[in-house]
């Protein structure tokens, strides 16, 4: 079945500091992949996101490349804030049809 | 009112209680969904929506029922729930189900069960 994995949290950088969270991917065919981010006390966002191979999503100064051949979709961003702080989940629904798939979350933490 | 909104924020709930939880969407979707989120546990799809026709259940206890009057309103009716229960539970819209849509997501009902 399709899966997302991504790096372990909590990952806590100091303002300004560039951000990389990793994701990788298991799916069959050809998945749109997401990036969602949670804030303290709320629903989930949708972030970013792409739909085909080398298609880059952004948003915000997030920015994300679905990249086929190492099944991945690592979110970036050159300098992150304090409000940046939440839970980042990275996700696909594959082309069949199927749900979205959530990895585990990875909370970031951004300190003055 | 825009997006997916969810009644009510915050629930507290004895074990022998019903309630339900209330979801509608302002997106002209017709798919709508039900996900649990635990503590430390990945989120979990529990019903799926479309055109008002229930597509999926993920093996979720009878003690929770899935109502979808419309394409915009979706509830979770929950009776005889277990402290396990407790959780935050979320709702999410999408054109259709079956497809890559992109999933819009309500702030979700923090429900507690004592």
């Amino acid at each position: 079945g399709d899966s997302v994995t991504q790096m372990e949290g909590p990952v806590t950088l100091s303002e300004e500091a560039f951000l990389t969270i990793n994701c990788t991917y298991t799916a069959t065919g050809y998945p749109s992949l997401f990036w969602y981010v949670q804030y303290p006390g709320e629903g989930l966002q949708l972030l970013l996101k792409a739909t085909k191979a080398d298609d880059k999503g952004s948003n915000k100064g997030f920015e994300a490349t679905y990249r086929k051949e190492t099944t991945s979709f690592h979110l970036e961003k050159g300098s992150v804030q304090v409000s940046d702080s939440a839970v980042y989940f990275c996700a696909l629904i594959n082309n069949a049809g199927n749900m979205l798939t959530f990895g585990g979350g990875t909370r970031l933490m951004v300190k003055p | 009112e825009t997006g997916v909104t969810q009644t009510p924020r915050h629930l507290v709930m004895g074990m022998t209680n019903k309630k339900s939880l209330k979801c509608e969407q302002h997106l002209g979707h017709n798919a709508m969904y039900w996900y649990k989120q635990s503590a430390k546990k990945p989120l979990e799809l529990m019903f799926v929506y479309n055109f008002k026709e229930q597509t999926e259940n993920n093996s979720v206890p009878s003690r929770f029922s899935p109502e979808c009057p419309n394409s915009s309103h979706l509830f979770l009716h929950l009776h005889t729930l277990q402290p396990e229960d407790s959780a935050l539970y979320l709702c999410a819209s999408s054109q259709v189900s079956g497809s890559t849509d992109t999933q819009y997501f309500g702030p979700g009902t923090r429900l507690t069960v004592l």
